[in-house]
Parts: C-alpha cells; structure tokens; sequence
C-alpha cells in the first residue's frame, strides 16, 4: 500500500439518505483528515483526527456528519438525512507525526444527491 | 473570509514555456506553504512545499517562492509540458491550527 484510499469512489444517493464513507489512510501515519470540494473551489476543512482522537472540527461540519476513526487506522465519514447541498467531493487526507508536513490526499468520493 | 487567494481562475503556456502560477495569503500565521495538481476525479497530488524561514525551494521544473513581506508566493514551471495541464491549488498551514487552508485553484493549460 503506497497511497491513501478512500471506498467508494462514486456514491448516488436520494434526499434524506444516510451514506457512509471510508477512508483508509498511509500505514504508518497517525494523522487522517476530511475536506469537502465543491465545484470551482478548493478543498475546504471538515474535522481532524490524531491516532483515534477527534481534535477539531469545522463548523462546515453540521449535526448530520459525524465522522470516527475508532481504532487509530481507517476512519468514517457519515452523513445523515442527505441534502442536494451534500453533494460533493469529499476527500481524506493523512500525515505523519510533527510540525507542519504535507499531507497525502485519497483519490476522494463524489457524491451526488438527488 | 479567504485567507488564501488565486486570483488568476485560468492559465494558459505554450509548451516549452514558462508558467507562472500566483498565491496570495492574509494570515500572518502562516508559515508553510504547498502547492498542489489535481486532475480530473482524483485527489490532490503534492507538488512542492516551502517554509516560511526560506524564500526558495526548488525541485526539478517546479520552484516555489515566497515573498513574505508580500504575503505573497508563486509557483514556476519550466519547461511547461502538456501533461503539466491540471488545476493547481496553492494551502497553506499555521501553527494555530492544524488544517490546511486552500485557495480556489488556477486551471492551467500547456499548448502543444
């Protein structure tokens, strides 16, 4: 495994659904991250996590996402009650430990609510 | 509130030829800087990377400069290359947080 990956590549969802993403990040990085791209835009910052921990989140990050990395590896994004305004690419990112590093992003999923 | 700025939405080189990408920032708390490509349907790859203790970097085609009195940073390509054609994403990291800040990004086209 040379990269991050992210399952699936392509979600189609109706309003109201619940979907689930994963993301499996580089092995031996403690740090997973989760941006959200809309069209035209950069990736903008959803929530963070060290090893298992959840240290910060982006108010972007309504009540209907939760996201989990439960046992320091892969984790979860979950969105609730989908909204046409969901729809998007969201992507995960993973570093290694220490000051500012570059993070390696997943190929992304592209969600499309209906 | 952007804190990171690309104001330059498109870009287009012959190919041989230099391109100039451009980055400006407004938080002085910044103090390191990436550039990004992005093709189509995947994810952002990284390209090069400059702290803010240095005005440099360079690695093969691509050098990153920063003016810091500027807040400003840009991204030189030379030779271009048609496979060069993508979006490029200026980020940029502070110590007060741990996320990565992005600018809209500058789609850039290499003539051939």
């Amino acid at each position: 495994d040379t990269g991050v990956s992210q399952d699936p590549r392509h979600k189609i969802t109706k309003r109201g659904q619940n979907v689930t993403f994963r993301c499996d990040p580089i092995s031996e990085h403690n740090r997973l991250y989760w941006y959200r791209q809309t069209l035209g835009q950069g990736p903008e910052f959803l929530t963070y996590f060290q090893n298992e921990a959840q240290l910060e989140k982006s108010r972007l990050l309504s009540d209907r996402f939760s996201a989990e990395r439960p046992k320091g590896s892969f984790s979860t994004l979950e969105i609730q009650r989908t909204e046409q305004g969901d729809s998007a690419m969201y992507l995960c990112a993973s570093r290694s430990a220490g000051g500012p590093g570059t993070q390696y992003f997943g190929p992304g999923t592209r969600l499309l609510v209906l | 509130d952007q804190q990171v700025k690309q104001n330059s939405p498109s870009l287009s080189v012959q190919e041989g030829r230099i391109s100039i990408l451009n980055c400006d920032y407004t938080n002085s708390m910044f103090d390191y800087f990436l550039w990004y490509k992005k093709y189509p349907a995947e994810g952002p790859t990284f390209l090069i990377s400059i702290s803010s203790i240095k005005d440099k970097n360079e690695d093969g085609r691509f050098t990153v400069f920063l003016n810091k009195s500027a807040k400003h940073l840009s991204l030189h390509i030379v030779p271009s290359q048609p496979g060069d054609s993508a979006v490029y994403f200026c980020a940029a990291w502070g110590s007060e947080g741990n996320k990565l800040v992005f600018g809209a990004g500058t789609i850039l086209r290499v003539k051939s």
